[in-house]
């Protein structure tokens, strides 16, 4: 079985330009879950969706970010606009109603 | 507040020694604790879980729990190069919430 795709895996952009990253999750899993890695601050819950519906953005950091799930195979984290702050690597994770989480290869964003 | 604290690290052991990786949290009511391996550049990936009291072993790895202590632990037996890495501690909070990870440890074995 394929794990979770995340595309671009590297993301060069210069500030004030819209960034969409792109995720799927492991066929039949019915959670997804957005992340933003930085060595200052760990591992950050972004938004997490169950059954393509989101529950949680309360991690989202600014009005900037924004994630959809328009179906179960597919969800897009978008950054419109910019700023060299937001670089970090983000992944994606999916899991089905346990709690255990398999993340995907993450996407290296950075923001000059 | 749900929390997950680990000793950032790092951690130096050497070739062969028993690494020992701790993690503490903040709700006496937790049923599901993981362990998550990261390399250098590379995404989490998990490694082990646990929900009872105890000792459970895979392999070289061993976890331990203690609910009473709000205390698990990882240890590596004969640690290889090859483990050197970030481990992270995953907790599931009751709630029906997301798990919580903690920050990390950084692990470097020596040859």
């Amino acid at each position: 079985d394929a794990g979770v795709i995340q595309s671009p895996r590297h993301e060069v952009t210069e500030m004030g330009q819209e960034v969409t990253l792109r995720c799927k999750p492991i066929s039949g899993h019915n959670s997804l879950f957005w992340y933003r890695q930085t060595m200052m601050r760990g591992l950050e819950l972004l938004i997490y969706f169950n059954n393509n519906v989101p529950i949680d953005d309360s991690g989202m950091p600014e009005d900037r970010f924004s994630a959809k799930m328009p179906n179960a195979s597919f969800s897009t984290l978008k950054i419109q606009p910019s700023e060299p702050r937001d670089s970090a690597v983000y992944f994606c994770a999916s899991s089905t109603r346990q709690p255990e989480q398999y993340f995907g290869p993450g996407t290296r964003l950075t923001v000059t | 507040q749900k929390e997950v604290e680990q000793n950032s690290g790092p951690l130096s052991v050497p070739e062969g020694a028993i690494a020992s990786l701790n993690c503490t949290y903040s709700d006496r009511g937790s049923q599901s604790f993981f362990w998550y391996r990261q390399y250098s550049g590379k995404s989490p990936e998990l490694i082990m879980s646990i929900y009872s009291n105890g000792d459970k072993e895979d392999g070289r790895f061993t976890a331990q729990l203690n609910k009473a202590s709000q205390y698990v632990s990882l240890l590596i037996r004969d640690s290889q190069p090859s483990d050197s890495a970030t481990y992270l501690c995953a907790v599931y909070f009751p709630g029906n919430t997301p798990l919580v990870f903690g920050k990390g440890t950084r692990l470097s074995v020596i040859a």
